[in-house]
């Protein structure tokens, strides 16, 4: 079993900060990178799959690299706004079709 | 229209008691999953099916049954609970491999064993 580790474990920012999370993997056997937003009492949301390394993905204001060789990816967040406070999840795909996932970073944004 | 649905949302039972979680995915995807989150807040893979055939069956005590009668159902049935069995429990689908597709979550199942 991969171990996916994820930083901070929690961030507080004032809305308009502009943020970002790290996501470490082990390199080896790698197959493909997801990040999931998380509210609060909802489903986790697919923000983006990745597979390539030096992938960069946008979606809006948040936009992610990866880097396969390495073995980490950043989720950047611009203009960070309240409703953007959520986990956001790192799941890293095993050999076999399942996902292993970070412990995620909880992301608050005050106004 | 919610596109995987658990059902029930809360469920508090007694220890040795036998429960079922449901979950339904009117997504067209091949592939289900059952997912625990654990008192880590990790959310850990337990089973996969696809087109009602087991794929991924983690290291999960045999008290613990999925049941999928056709693709776009994946049961989850729970023999003699037991108080460590408390926990969230997310069901997932995805149309075929994960490498070019992403999981669409259940809104999960709360379980408290007592």
């Amino acid at each position: 079993i991969l171990n996916v580790e994820q930083s901070p474990q929690s961030l507080h920012v004032q809305e308009g900060d502009s943020t970002n999370f790290t996501c470490s993997f082990p390199s080896s056997n790698f197959y493909a990178l997801h990040w999931y937003r998380w509210e609060t009492a909802k489903s986790p949301e697919a923000l983006f799959v990745m597979t390539l390394n030096g992938d960069e993905k946008k979606k809006g204001r948040i936009s992610a690299t990866l880097n396969t060789k390495e073995g980490y990816s950043y989720l950047y967040i611009k203009g960070s706004q309240p409703e953007d406070s959520a986990t956001y999840l790192c799941a890293s795909m095993e050999y076999g079709n399942k996902l292993v996932f970070g412990a995620g970073t909880i992301l608050r944004v005050k106004s | 229209d919610t596109a995987v649905s658990q059902t029930p949302k809360y469920l508090v039972t007694q220890m040795g008691n036998d429960k079922s979680i449901k979950c339904e995915q009117n997504l067209g995807h091949d592939t289900m999953y059952w997912y625990k989150q654990d008192s880590k807040k990790f959310l850990k893979i337990m089973f996969s099916y696809n087109n009602k055939e087991l794929i991924i069956n983690e290291t999960v005590p045999n008290r613990f049954s999925p049941k999928s009668p056709d693709k776009a159902h994946l049961n989850l049935h729970i023999n003699s609970l037991e108080l460590g069995d408390s926990a969230v429990y997310f069901c997932a689908s995805s149309q075929s491999t994960l490498r070019n597709t992403e999981a669409f979550f259940g809104q999960g199942t709360r379980l408290t064993v007592v």
